[in-house]
């Protein structure tokens, strides 16, 4: 059964701080794994990575996987009010008939003071 | 830009009722899935759809629930015979391949009450 653990739980930040969020994770046959952003209701898509070592970067949100060690990582840079959300982190693994079905963690809760 | 609606935003329902929430995916994508989010738990998987079938269900997509796309536009996820533990906020997503190869996107979701 596939398996992502994100950690912390809860992080309560300042504006302006760096931030940096964490996802391992266990799955069969590891096609992708994906960040996103869930304020009120929906999870909004943030980040897609597939291949190791290679980090996709937007504006002051960044993250990057590590196939062998089985994690990545979400890195917030200088922090606003308006990162103040759960951060989610899924894989897709490619185990069966799997037609793409996500796996999430039980995410981030993600606060910034001002 | 495009994206994935659902209605109702809200539903409240007694239980033993039935439900039908509904979803019109985003219009070239041809992957459909279905999750829910008990408050303060992870989003679960439900169910994918695609070529008018579901290509995978979870533990959790038991006889109570069933999907269809009944036209060209939507997708809904059915619950007969609802129960208390059904509450939840169920999401609609889709995807333009199949979901590891493309991001899924997912609709501002439905939160059912069963009361």
């Amino acid at each position: 059964e596939d398996k992502v653990v994100q950690s912390p739980l809860s992080l309560v930040v300042h504006e302006g701080d760096t931030v940096t969020l964490n996802c391992s994770y266990e799955v069969t046959n590891f096609r992708s794994l994906l960040w996103y952003k869930q304020e009120k209701k929906a999870p909004t898509f943030l980040f897609m990575l597939t291949s190791s070592g290679i980090e996709k970067k937007s504006g002051r949100l960044s993250s990057i996987l590590d196939k062998k060690e089985l994690f990545s990582i979400l890195n917030i840079t200088a922090t606003q009010t308006g990162d103040s959300a759960i951060y989610l982190c899924a894989v897709v693994g490619a185990g069966g008939t799997s037609y793409g079905k996500l796996t999430f963690g039980q995410g981030t809760i993600l606060t910034v003071h001002p | 830009e495009p994206e994935v609606t659902q209605t109702p935003s809200h539903q409240v329902t007694q239980m033993g009722q039935e439900v039908i929430l509904r979803c019109v995916p985003i219009s070239n994508h041809l992957y459909f899935y279905w999750y829910r989010q008990i408050l303060g738990q992870k989003v679960e998987f439900l169910v994918s759809f695609y070529n008018n079938e579901i290509s995978e269900k979870s533990e959790i997509f038991d006889d109570q629930f069933s999907v269809e796309r009944p036209d060209g536009s939507n997708f809904t996820l059915k619950i007969r015979s609802t129960k208390l533990e059904d509450s939840a906020m169920y999401f609609c997503a889709s995807s333009a391949l199949a979901g590891g190869n493309t991001e899924a996107f997912f609709g501002q979701g439905t939160r059912l009450t069963v009361v």
